[in-house]
């Protein structure tokens, strides 16, 4: 079943912008993970928070976790056409081993 | 390596027939998991496997569906008989020991008719 909603469902931007996706989840965690999906491929680990962690970096990515509103973002910074791509949360739970997937933000980057 | 290595990468297949999905993870990790995309439903955990052994199997929907991990470098997806809302994409992945980052296979593409 799905953990929890990403918003946008889906985010049209221009290249050099900014992109910001927003995660939400449901149940007590141990790390938060964002993974990124090409088009008919597999998906891509991009980033790790733990759950005692605030915020990450990790290139043009930033992501923040806050988990007493149970939330994480996402941000892309100056993004390229090649960024374009679908992006998901993924949450590992406490006791819980698997990786529970939320819904998806689907980026498109305009050159 | 040459990272998680799926088959075959789409099958189409009768409603009826039985269909078999392979996976070979990456050497060294020991956990593996099998999970199923749909527009729909999105990514779901069907089962997973560490050291070889099924340890969440709750996510496999009926009993049409079976998974064995018969040595730490190959797995199989079973579906018997198929239907045609078994139709999605399959994903295999697997991680290291003491590390949850996922490394994902190219997926199976499943069309039942």
């Amino acid at each position: 079943s799905q953990q929890g909603e990403e918003d946008p469902q889906a985010l049209s931007i221009q290249e050099g912008e900014n992109a910001t996706m927003n995660c939400s989840y449901k149940t007590s965690i141990n790390n938060l993970q964002w993974y990124r999906q090409n088009s008919g491929r597999g998906l891509v680990h991009l980033i790790l928070i733990r759950s005692n962690e605030r915020e990450k970096h990790s290139g043009r990515l930033r992501v923040t976790l806050d988990t007493s509103k149970k939330s994480s973002s996402l941000l892309i910074t100056a993004s390229r056409a090649a960024d374009t791509a679908s992006y998901f949360c993924a949450t590992e739970d406490t006791g819980r081993r698997a990786l529970t997937f939320g819904s998806g933000t689907r980026l498109q980057v305009q050159p | 390596d040459a990272g998680v290595i799926q088959s075959p990468r789409h099958e189409v297949t009768e409603m009826g027939q039985e269909v078999t999905l392979r996976c070979k993870p990456i050497s060294g990790h020991n956990s593996l998991f099998w999970y199923r995309q749909t527009m729909m439903r999105g990514l779901e955990l069907l089962i997973y496997f560490n050291n070889n052994v099924p340890i969440d199997d709750s996510g496999m929907p009926e009993d049409r569906f079976s998974a064995k991990m018969p040595n730490a470098s190959f797995s199989t997806l079973k579906i018997q008989p198929s239907e045609p809302r078994d139709s999605a994409v399959y994903f295999c992945a697997s991680t290291p020991p003491r590390n949850t980052e996922a490394f994902f296979g190219q997926g199976t593409r499943l069309t039942v008719v």
